[in-house]
């Protein structure tokens, strides 16, 4: 079956512009992850849904950076004011159901480039 | 925050021979996950370990995990060119809930 995809797979914007990310998970999978990558380095969480409502959102930088999942399917991440040090892949995983064990599949992410 | 570190970070290798890569973390774990990736692309599971598993084995991958040592090593086994990636290991932290914490990474290259 279809994998997690993610919308645009590249982003350019310059500096104070407003960027939305969009993820469509693996159909069935009540779970879904949004982390960002930076250059050389691993993923970092930023925040998950469980169902329509985010389960922990404490990742997430400062308060530019929300995440919506209205329907318990497709997310967007949104990032107001886009600054340089926004500029990272986004990477969006899904998983059968919340819990330990559970294995996350990720989507072939968002390179976003802020000038 | 990174929690685990993972060594090396690079490791260039001959087709045919073996690759070790390890990883350490900080805190007390439900289980670890490796990861792989290649450049530009999504990351792929590989394989998951439990907190009361030692030794876990998946075609030529073979994962070990020492909770008091708070390490796991990823050996993997006659390594062909397709094998060239990052790999990164992640930790499923008891107080974490469900999210994962990465390493950095090591870079794998498979010379033919």
């Amino acid at each position: 079956g279809a994998g997690v995809s993610q919308t645009p797979s590249n982003k350019v914007t310059e500096k104070g512009k407003y960027v939305e990310l969009r993820c469509d998970p693996i159909s069935g999978h009540t779970a879904l992850y949004w982390y960002r990558q930076s250059l050389g380095q691993g993923p970092e969480f930023l925040i998950y849904f469980q169902g329509t409502g985010a389960a922990d959102d404490s990742g997430l930088p400062n308060d530019r950076f929300f995440a919506v999942r209205p329907e318990g399917s497709v997310s967007t991440l949104k990032i107001q004011r886009t600054e340089r040090g926004d500029s990272a892949v986004y990477l969006c995983a899904s998983s059968l159901r919340r819990g330990h064990g559970e294995t996350q599949y990720f989507g072939p992410g968002t390179r976003l480039l802020v000038l | 925050s990174q929690q685990g570190e993972e060594d090396p970070q690079a490791l260039s290798i001959q087709e045919g021979e073996n690759a070790t890569m390890n990883c350490s973390y900080k805190t007390s774990i439900n289980n670890l996950q490796w990861y792989r990736q290649n450049s530009g692309r999504g990351l792929v599971h590989l394989i998951l370990i439990r907190s009361n598993e030692r030794e876990k084995h998946s075609g030529r991958l073979r994962v070990t995990l020492d909770t008091s040592k708070k390490s796991s090593s990823l050996l993997i086994t006659a390594s062909r060119a397709a094998d060239t990636a990052s790999y990164f290991c992640a930790t499923d932290a008891v107080a974490s809930g469900s999210r994962l914490t990465f390493g950095e990474g090591t870079q794998l290259t498979v010379n033919p």
